[in-house]
């Protein structure tokens, strides 16, 4: 199984300043890579798929880059709707995997 | 307007069976593999399995951890796709999610509300 981690696992950070969270696959995954945002009590939603293709009617503060095992996930300007817990995941192969999800809040 | 809601939660003895509906509407639910994704109290997300379409043959992939349990199952009649759970485990109590998957993108929004199963004697 491919195993994904996450770093930094929690983060605190300003209305305003960029976040940058990053993600690395066990293997080579070439660009199968999704990134979520989970909002306290509330289902996942796709924010980002294919590493850097934004999902239609998110904003556009999100984007993502990276290919191979390495990944990167920016918030360009956080924002008090983007406290939230978020998860990268790998589709190249099954299982499909997440990663230990990254929680950031307002500080 | 897509939506996805999953029903059958509840609280279930260990070793006995669950079976979870995921009733969708807003889509033609034949054109998408549909996945299923829980998660633990406190926890991340897993993986549980998805099924592919008709024309792709039906057929269903799982996680290890519940291959041999589990079965996903749809009725693309009546848009719904389940999850049968049998000889469950405390350790399968979790959040489970729905959801769609579009093309090679698993897990494409909007997923369901989540239904809750507990595992406990």
């Amino acid at each position: 199984d491919i195993q994904m981690t996450q770093s930094p696992s929690s983060l605190s950070a300003s209305v305003g300043d960029k976040v940058t969270i990053t993600c690395q696959a066990s293997q080579h995954i070439s660009k199968f890579l999704s990134w979520y945002r989970q909002k306290p009590g509330k289902a996942p939603e796709l924010l980002i798929y294919g590493a850097s293709n934004l999902e239609t009617g998110v904003p556009s503060r999100f984007s993502g880059s990276g290919s191979g095992r390495d990944f990167t996930f920016t918030i360009s300007s956080l924002q008090p709707e983007d406290i939230a817990t978020y998860y990268c995941q790998q589709y190249d192969n099954i299982p499909f995997t997440f990663g230990p999800g990254t929680k950031v809040d307002i500080k | 307007e897509v939506q996805l809601v999953e029903s059958g939660g509840g609280l279930v003895q260990p070793g006995r069976s669950l079976r979870l509906s995921c009733t969708t509407s807003g889509f033609t639910f034949n054109d998408y593999p549909m996945s299923w994704v829980r998660q633990a109290p406190g926890k991340g997300l897993e993986w549980v399995g998805f099924i592919r379409t008709k024309p792709f043959g039906g057929t269903a992939e799982y996680a290890a951890s519940v291959k041999g349990r589990f079965t996903i199952s749809r009725d693309d009649d009546k848009n719904i796709a389940y999850l049968q759970m049998n000889s469950l485990k405390h350790e399968d109590t979790a959040v489970y999610y729905c959801t769609r998957d579009r093309g090679t993108v698993p897990f494409v929004s909007p997923w369901g509300q989540g239904t809750l199963v507990i595992v406990s004697s």
